[in-house]
């Protein structure tokens, strides 16, 4: 069974770091693109990157470019989501989602996580 | 960007209804257009994808067609289980944009 299994939640101050995650299983992890999205409270969905694991390439929407860090390690299956300093607005719940078809990243989000909950107050 | 523009934002209807939620791109984007799901409190879930292909596992009474910049999400006969939100979103070019949503109520 494909599963993408995220870490627990997180309250955070201003300023702060953070580094959330996402662990793939049931297929072959450095082979699918992975991505991440924003849901922020009682708003719609925003795209905010994927990464390939295999080569790492890396593409960002020009709203979070710069303000996140997307990354993976293949040899442990897990995608990554950090910020450096995190600002109240980075409030939301962040999915990471798995890419249908494999090698391509031009195919809807198959697979979801559950969801990381970050607050970020101070 | 590609701008994707979701009507209705809302919609009421009943159980038995067929739904019609429709989307549009803001440029051509050939048939690279997929539908969620959202339940509150959960993850999205994919239900259409390439404009007019079910993924396995969803019911039947949901379908989708369109290409080019006009898209449609058709639920033939709502059941309990379909109030919810949806999504589009455009896997052509990255940024791979979703729509606002369009939240179905009872």
């Amino acid at each position: 069974e494909v599963q993408l299994v995220q870490s627990g939640a997180e309250v955070k101050k201003p300023g702060e770091s953070l580094k959330i995650s996402c662990k793939g299983s049931g297929y072959t992890f450095s082979t699918y693109w992975i991505g991440w999205v924003r849901q922020m409270p009682g708003k719609g969905l925003e795209w905010m990157g994927i990464i390939y694991p295999g080569d790492s390439d890396t593409r960002y929407s020009p709203s979070f470019q710069g303000q996140v860090t997307i990354s993976a390690d293949k040899s442990i299956s897990t995608a990554y989501l950090q910020w450096s300093s995190l600002k109240a607005s980075d409030t939301a719940m962040y999915y990471c989602a798995r890419h249908l078809k494999g090698g391509s990243s031009f195919s809807p989000f198959d697979c979801w996580g559950q969801g990381t909950l970050v607050t970020v107050s101070s | 960007d590609i701008q994707m523009t979701q009507s209705p934002s809302s919609l009421s209807a009943s159980v038995g209804d067929r739904v019609t939620i429709t989307c549009r791109a803001s440029q051509s984007i050939s048939t690279y257009l997929n539908w969620y799901q959202q339940k509150p409190g959960k993850a999205p879930n994919l239900l259409i994808f390439d404009a007019s292909s079910l993924q396995s596992g969803v019911p039947s009474r949901f379908s989708g067609s369109g290409s080019g910049t006009d898209f449609t999400l058709t639920i033939s006969s709502l059941q309990p289980e379909d109030f919810a939100t949806y999504y589009c979103q455009q896997s052509y070019s990255t940024p791979y944009t979703f729509g606002q949503g369009s939240k179905l109520e009872i």
